[in-house]
């Protein structure tokens, strides 16, 4: 069964920090790996999708990396905003189309 | 208007009661999904259709039913509602002839079971 662990938990950075938000996955068999972002009482934004083939995708400021063999994908935010502040989901999509989420990271940016 | 449109976005309710969280997306993809989302349990799948004619069970389907309507409609009943199915519902879809798998969210149910 498919297991996705995302760490730290929650993270509070100052303005312009770059970050890293992690996220492990223990069956490396994954179609592809997406990243959203939720805030509060509200639905989940798709911010990135890496295929399997691939090994980063950027979109503005972030950046997500996939390592398929180790089991490991990495968002990287640049230059933070508060406006960042927001849960940072990642979800590995496997066999029978099943996407399988982690519990995401809480993140706050603080002015 | 949102591409992915979740009625009600709130409902509080009695144990026993019957209820119904619908689902109407404008992106005319095949196919649809339900997720609810518990504090420290992450997004956990319920039900999936992927077409029509097609449901699915997810991993906690016990206590729940779907309709798949039609193509852009995808409802979630609760027979007889239980505190434990309080939660926060998501309907997802997704596009099999995209061929990347993303999924697209509504903005979310938030059931209240008394």
């Amino acid at each position: 069964k498919q297991e996705v662990t995302q760490i730290p938990a929650a993270l509070s950075v100052p303005e312009g920090e770059n970050l890293v938000l992690n996220c492990s996955f223990t069956d490396s068999a994954i179609y592809n790996l997406q990243w959203f972002r939720q805030d509060p009482g509200k639905g989940l934004t798709s911010l990135l999708l890496i295929q399997s083939s691939q090994r980063e995708q950027t979109s503005g400021r972030l950046n997500a990396s996939l390592d398929k063999s180790s089991g490991r994908s990495t968002l990287y935010i640049a230059a933070s905003q508060p406006g960042d502040s927001a849960t940072y989901l990642c979800a590995v999509l496997t066999s029978g189309s099943r996407l399988t989420f982690g519990e995401g990271t809480q993140l706050t940016v603080n002015p | 208007d949102a591409d992915v449109t979740q009625t009600p976005r709130n409902r509080i309710t009695k144990t026993g009661k019957r209820i119904m969280l619908e689902c109407s997306q404008t992106k005319g993809h095949d196919r649809m999904y339900w997720y609810r989302q518990d504090p420290g349990l992450g997004l956990r799948l319920i039900y999936y259709s992927f077409d029509v004619k097609d449901i699915n069970k997810g991993e906690i389907s016990d206590g729940y039913s779907v309709s798949r309507q039609a193509q852009a409609k995808f409802s979630l009943s609760l027979e007889s509602a239980i505190p434990n199915q309080t939660a926060l519902y998501f309907c997802a879809t997704s596009d099999s002839k995209g061929q990347t798998g993303e999924l697209f969210f509504g903005e979310g149910s938030r059931l209240t079971v008394l």
